[in-house]
């Protein structure tokens, strides 16, 4: 199984600030890592998908990068409905698994 | 449009088996590509999948629940049947279904996109 293991587990921070998020696997996955975001209450919603394409509707301050076994997702200038919990997700190999998440608080 | 949405019990007993619906729209599952994934989250953790069904039957699961899920499809009403036996304290959890297209036969993305809104299931005597 591939242990996703997502850094730092919060991340304090201000708007308009930059947010740095990492995802590292066990193993290479090639690009194949998603990331979600997830906002009290509600369902994750799919934010990035093949490590660097957004998703339809995510607005271009979310970038996705990074292969094999380390990955980033970054957040140019965070808005207010940003702060939130943010999850990745392998489908290299089954099972799939998720990150234990990164959540993005306000300072 | 797609749509999907769990439904089941609100409380389940110790030892009950627990029967959870996904209802979905805009997609069918008698398409090439398509599958339907489970996963659940217990209160204030992380994410953890759970099984798949793709259109042509085939299935997965969580090697750590294996032997206590099983996944089904009826493509008549457009659901799919998750059922978890032997339920336990820490199976309590929301749990979420969610769309995937792995060809381009059907619409979308090889990823969990989109969700349900989740269902809470409390497991307590």
């Amino acid at each position: 199984e591939i242990v996703l293991t997502q850094s730092p587990a919060t991340l304090s921070l201000s708007p308009g600030e930059r947010a740095t998020l990492s995802c590292r696997a066990s193993q290479s996955i090639s690009n194949y890592l998603a990331w979600y975001q997830q906002k009290p209450g509600q369902a994750p919603r799919l934010l990035i998908y093949d490590a660097s394409n957004r998703a339809t509707g995510i607005p271009g301050r979310f970038t996705g990068s990074g292969s094999g076994t380390d990955f980033t997702l970054t957040i140019s200038s965070l808005e207010p409905e940003d702060f939130a919990v943010y999850y990745c997700q392998q489908r290299s190999t089954w099972p799939l698994t998720f990150g234990g998440g990164t959540k993005v608080e306000i300072k | 449009q797609i749509t999907l949405r769990e439904s089941a019990p609100t409380l389940v007993r110790p030892t009950q088996t627990l029967t959870l619906t996904c209802t979905f729209s805009g997609f069918s599952l008698t398409t090439s590509g398509v599958s339907v994934s489970w996963m659940r989250q217990p209160p204030r953790e992380a994410l953890e999948w759970l099984a798949l069904i793709y259109w042509n039957d085939e299935k997965y699961y969580s090697p750590s629940l294996r032997s206590r899920l099983t996944v089904t499809k009826d493509t008549s009403k457009n659901q799919v049947v998750l059922t978890m036996t032997n339920m336990d304290p820490v199976d309590t959890a929301t749990y979420y279904c969610a769309h995937r297209c792995s060809r381009t036969t059907c619409y979308g993305v090889d990823w969990l996109d989109p969700w349900g809104q989740g269902t809470l299931v409390t497991v307590s005597s």
